[in-house]
């Protein structure tokens, strides 16, 4: 079957740097995207590791790790609007097309 | 005007209703899913469907249906709601890289 784990919480300080873990296990895995979700919002893409290795999109990164079903979300210069949920999400099937996401970690951002 | 549209945002119904919501979209977008959000939670994929003539069911699609009408909307029916289908409800097209794009979610109570 396919599950995803990912931290239910983490806190940290606005300005710091905050790593979000996700390990995976599916089958006909395609690759690992990350999407934001502020509360009583919509999910929106983040971002989307397809080879192993660090993609970088401004203050946030992502990095995958296919041999460890491995992949984490980085988020530098933490600013007060990136609390939110974030979750992973993995594509699956031909194409990655089908994409099954996890519980979601809530990030809280202290001033 | 929004990408991805979703009507009612907003639904209390009586256990054993039939109901249906619907998703448009204007991005051209072959691919369309419809997912469940509980509260905390991430989100569930309930049917998706790769093109009109193309519907899948996803991980928790007992009691539910869709009807891919055309290219630009998917509805997702219920046809006797219970009290734990009360949930937030998404609609999400996805482009030929994968990334999905979401609407603004319908929020309905089974009472």
């Amino acid at each position: 079957g396919q599950s995803l784990e990912q931290p239910s919480e983490v806190t940290a300080v606005e300005g710091a740097i905050v790593q979000i873990n996700c390990t995976y296990q599916t089958s006909g895995f395609y690759g690992l995207s990350w999407y934001q979700q502020h509360d009583g919002g919509a999910p929106t893409f983040l971002s989307y590791n397809g080879l192993d290795g660090l993609e970088e999109t401004g203050r946030f990164s992502s990095f995958l790790s296919r041999s460890d079903s491995y992949g984490y979300l980085l988020l530098q210069e933490l600013q007060m609007k990136d609390s939110a949920s974030y979750f992973c999400a993995v594509r699956e099937g031909t194409g990655g097309f089908k994409t099954i996401f996890g519980a979601g970690t809530r990030l809280f951002v202290k001033a | 005007d929004a990408d991805v549209t979703q009507t009612p945002r907003n639904r209390i119904t009586k256990t054993g209703k039939r109901i249906m919501l619907e998703c448009s979209q204007t991005k051209g977008h072959d691919r369309m899913y419809w997912y469940r959000q509980d509260p905390g939670l991430g989100l569930q994929l309930i049917y998706y469907s790769f093109d009109v003539k193309d519907i899948n069911k996803g991980e928790i699609s007992d009691g539910y249906s869709v009807s891919r009408q055309a290219q630009a909307k998917f509805s997702l029916s219920l046809e006797s709601a219970i009290p734990n289908q009360t949930a937030l409800y998404f609609c999400a097209t996805s482009d030929p890289g994968g990334e999905q794009f979401f609407g603004p979610g319908t929020r309905l109570t089974v009472l």
